[in-house]
């Protein structure tokens, strides 16, 4: 069965550091999202992603995050100077469009210290 | 915005017997509730989901209902086994392209 792939598992990095969190979505599908889980709590959304373009975003998803579909597989969220509350479990997701089912990956633990 | 709650947070149940976690919803625009299932380390997994077209959809031994208009929706686990252990996630969606607004967690223990 396909699945969303994500790397890496997990990322230690200092605080004001840049990261860069990969995603390979499942290859049909056209629509793109990432989200955090920070431990203990609920899975907030941050952006989604749309034929090149964002489509929306949560206000936690602020100037120092950004995505980019550089290639036609991979599709990536930057955090350019890291926080230590950017400490968290992020998800990437895809659907294809056609149905309702939003596809999760294994997600990838930031540790911020 | 949409706002979804979800209780209990914990929920202790008997090998065999029957697990209910239920959620309400604040926006009358959602009309897709899917339920998720957390293992530890791993994404959460699309285990149910319902539409606003329908009140009730069962799968072997989950079950969902909705009431749209209480803006209710629950999950029913019947003879719960232990692999049934893990956290559950209701959530909440507009369009089939939408955002998905999820509950806090009912983490599920199944007692031997």
């Amino acid at each position: 069965e396909p699945e969303v792939t994500q790397t890496p598992s997990h990322q230690v990095t200092q605080m004001g550091q840049e990261v860069i969190l990969r995603c390979v979505p499942i290859s049909n599908h056209l629509y793109f999202y990432w989200y955090r889980q920070i431990l203990g709590q609920k899975v907030e959304f941050l952006v989604s992603f749309y034929n090149n373009e964002i489509s929306e975003k949560s206000e936690i998803f602020d100037d120092q995050f950004s995505v980019e579909r550089p290639d036609g597989s991979n599709f990536t969220l930057k955090i350019r100077s890291t926080k230590l509350e950017d400490s968290a479990m992020y998800f990437c997701a895809s659907i294809d469009g056609l149905s309702y089912e939003q596809y999760f990956g294994p997600g990838t633990r930031l540790t911020v210290t | 915005g949409e706002n979804v709650e979800q209780h209990p947070s914990t929920l202790s149940v008997q090998e065999g017997d029957s697990a209910v976690i239920k959620c309400t919803y604040s926006d009358s625009a959602s009309n897709y509730f899917p339920w998720y299932k957390q293992e530890l380390g791993k994404g959460p997994q699309l285990i149910i989901d319902i539409r606003s077209n329908v009140g009730e959809k069962k799968d072997q031994r989950i079950a969902v209902t909705l009431n749209k208009t209480a803006k209710h929706f629950s999950l029913h686990i019947t003879e719960t086994q232990p692999e049934d252990s893990a956290v559950y996630f209701c959530a909440a969606s507009i369009n089939r392209d939408d955002k998905i607004i999820f509950g806090k967690g009912t983490r599920l223990h199944i007692l031997p």
